[in-house]
């Protein structure tokens, strides 16, 4: 079955950077793009960005231009998220979530159909 | 435009039907997609593409959608469905995904 593992519980102080991973298994890892959802403690989802693991490309939520950096390793089928210059404010449960679209009756859609357990990410000085 | 628009929370009476809608200019030409959050649990996904459940979600749940607005309906309540949910769609640039503020539903 599909499954998304993500690593463990990161702690970092102001300034810091921190990389999280995402290893996906049970399908083919370079067919579905893969995005990054964060969540503040007691606030909603918050979209970061996307990579396309079929040759790299991303985009970006323009609130964390120039912040986060997300990657893939295809030998490995594990994606990558890193966030620098960290301040308070991104204590938060980190995500990945697999893409998947459609389109029916001339309209697209896309879902998060499996989600990874969540990297809880503290900074704090 | 790039924002989802819910009600912060919605209740209903055990075994009712209710109904959280999603509001967003995205949504004319993009179908929503619904997510159910438990206290400390990853988001679930259980509505996709006009109305569609993925394997293993109660088929209580169902999705609409009329111009700007996408709508989860729980027919039949059940205690178990006391949970946070969040609509989602690409945004109309199509350069961003976006997510609805979230609706905390009570079963009274």
């Amino acid at each position: 079955q599909v499954q998304l593992v993500q690593s463990g519980a990161e702690m970092k102080k102001p300034g810091a950077s921190v990389k999280v991973s995402c290893k996906a298994s049970g399908y083919t890892f370079t067919s579905h793009w893969m995005h990054w959802v964060r969540q503040a403690p007691g606030q909603g989802l918050e979209w970061m960005g996307i990579i396309n693991p079929n040759g790299g490309t991303t985009l970006h939520a323009q609130k964390f231009q120039g912040r986060v950096t997300i990657t893939r390793d295809t030998s490995t089928s594990t994606v990558y998220m890193e966030l620098g210059s960290l301040r308070s404010e991104d204590t938060a449960v980190y995500y990945c979530a697999r893409d998947v679209s459609t389109s029916v009756d001339g309209m697209s859609g896309w879902w998060f159909d499996t989600w990874g357990q969540g990297t809880l990410v503290t900074v704090s000085s | 435009s790039s924002e989802l628009t819910q009600d912060p929370a919605v209740s209903v009476a055990l075994g009712q039907t209710v109904r959280i809608t999603c509001q967003g200019d995205s949504l004319r030409s993009c179908y929503a997609s619904w997510y159910q959050q438990k206290p400390a649990q990853a988001p679930v996904l259980v509505i996709y593409t006009k109305n569609n459940r993925p394997s293993g979600i109660p088929d209580r749940f169902s999705g609409s959608s009329s111009g700007n607005t996408a709508s989860l309906t729980i027919a039949g309540a059940r205690a178990e469905d006391e949970a946070d949910y969040y609509c989602s769609s690409r945004d109309s640039s199509g350069s961003h995904w976006v997510f609805g503020g979230g609706t905390k539903l009570t079963v009274l």
